[in-house]
């Protein structure tokens, strides 16, 4: 079945880096493009881009642009979302998906999230 | 003023009828845009409910009962999720998105409580 799998949890402090892996299988990967939308504790969904393993492009929400990259590798179906520069309000879960009908808002499925907390 | 806002709660009886509303920025037109629906249980991810642009072009979930639907409110600039013949398990959050300004904008969220 089409799963996408993402790490466990991440401790960061201020000031540093995380890149969270999102593997895929189930399907061809370079055939979707993968979203990833962060949430932080009891609040909202918040898009931040997405990737299209096909030829590694990306598009980014304004907000992250400068401090989130994208990238895959496509050898092991894996995706990659790294956000640089943490601060305390980065504190959140970070969710792939997929856009399962190539450019829609149909996210489908979705990874069991990964929680990155910033913490000093 | 957020680009779309939902109400964030709302309170219904099994066997009732729900309507979430998600009101788009003045300026932004909800005729022209597709409406997305998540729901989203407690601990879980977000799970996609349906697409709603026009009752001729809409698209349900695989696996989503019926008894979700979406229309719209041109009067009020609003999309709307109907959910009928509550159950227990519809208690979720659930969450309305559409593509603006070349990114994807999600509401705020609406927390259903069936009680």
């Amino acid at each position: 079945q089409v799963q996408l799998v993402q790490s466990g949890a991440e401790v960061k402090k201020p000031g540093a880096s995380v890149k969270v892996p999102c593997k895929a299988s189930g399907y061809t990967f370079s055939d979707y493009y993968l979203h990833w939308v962060r949430q932080a504790p009891g609040q909202g969904l918040e898009w931040m881009g997405w990737i299209n393993p096909d030829s590694g492009g990306t598009s980014y929400a304004q907000k992250f642009q400068g401090r989130v990259t994208m990238t895959r590798d496509k050898s092991i179906n894996t995706a990659y979302m790294e956000l640089t520069r943490l601060k305390s309000d980065d504190t959140a879960v970070y969710y792939c998906t997929r856009d399962s009908e190539g450019g829609s808002g149909r996210f489908d499925p979705w990874g069991q999230g990964t929680l990155v907390t910033v913490s000093s | 003023q957020a680009v779309l806002t939902q109400p964030s709660s709302l309170s219904a009886s099994p066997g009732a009828s729900a309507s979430l509303t998600c009101t788009l920025r003045s300026g932004i037109t909800v005729g022209t845009y597709n409406i997305y629906w998540y729901q989203q249980k407690t601990g879980s991810p977000p799970h996609y409910l349906l697409r709603y642009k026009s009752d001729s072009d809409k698209q349900q979930g695989s696996g989503v009962p019926s008894r979700f639907s979406g229309s719209k409110d041109a009067s009020a600039n609003a999309g709307i999720l109907l959910i009928s013949g509550l159950q227990s398990e519809d208690e979720a959050d659930y969450y309305c998105m559409i593509w603006h300004n070349s990114a994807w904008v999600f509401g705020g969220g609406t927390k259903l409580t069936v009680l």
